[in-house]
């Protein structure tokens, strides 16, 4: 079984600053890694993910995440958020021979002007 | 290409009641995935399904039950509903389960309420 810890509950800055949101993950198995974003009164929708290959992706948004499997942590990090950036930001792992999804208890971000 | 599509987007229901939510995929998904979101738990996977088919299933009580027909389209059920029910249930959809990697994507949910 897998299990994903969000290190913080909310994380509020300033518009156009750095912003980093921790994940850290357990697994036995190899995983894929995946970052999503809730708005208000919406599903989710894919920031990015980690499949294989290099450890850094880039995802939508200008948000990307670097994967540290000796740490076995997976933080999303954006160089200058803007307002529209406000929602909540779910981490998500799956074992790479299956399909079922577990999420940390997600990250409120909240970009203030 | 239209996107997961969940109906109803919102419902109240009393306890005891039955309800059931509707989800359809994205054209040419044969997976469907239910997830419940709820302030205390957070997202919990429920149940997959492909080619009509569970192929998976979280740890949730028999009250919970889903199929899937053979347009792929889902139904998960929840009979004798209990306040805690109350959430957001948000279904999934991809190519295929297990095996490759397929992206899963999200339909925008149904708020249940039980009363």
């Amino acid at each position: 079984a897998q299990s994903v810890t969000q290190l913080d509950s909310q994380v509020p800055v300033f518009e156009e600053a750095p912003v980093e949101l921790r994940c850290n993950y357990s697994s036995s198995v190899s995983v894929y890694l995946f970052w999503y974003v809730q708005y208000p009164n919406q599903g989710l929708q894919l920031l990015l993910k980690y499949l294989s290959g290099s450890t850094l992706v880039k995802g939508i948004n200008g948000f990307e995440a670097e994967f540290n499997k000796s740490q076995t942590s997976f933080h999303l990090r954006k160089p200058s958020v803007h307002i529209s950036d406000t929602a909540e930001y779910f981490c998500a792992v799956t074992a790479t021979s299956g399909s079922r999804l577990t999420f940390g208890e997600g990250t409120q971000l909240t970009v203030n002007p | 290409k239209a996107g997961v599509t969940q109906t109803p987007r919102y419902l109240i229901k009393t306890r005891g009641q039955q309800v059931t939510l509707s989800c359809s995929p994205i054209s040419g998904h044969r997976s469907v995935s239910w997830y419940q979101q709820t302030p205390g738990q957070g997202l919990q996977f429920l149940f997959e399904y492909f080619s009509e088919t569970q192929r998976n299933k979280g740890n949730f009580p028999g009250r919970f039950s889903g199929r899937q027909f053979s347009n792929s389209r889902s139904e998960m059920n929840v009979s004798t509903l209990e306040l805690g029910d109350s959430a957001l249930y948000l279904c999934a959809s991809s190519l295929a389960p297990a095996g490759d990697y397929y992206e899963q994507y999200f339909g925008p949910g149904t708020r249940l309420t039980v009363t």
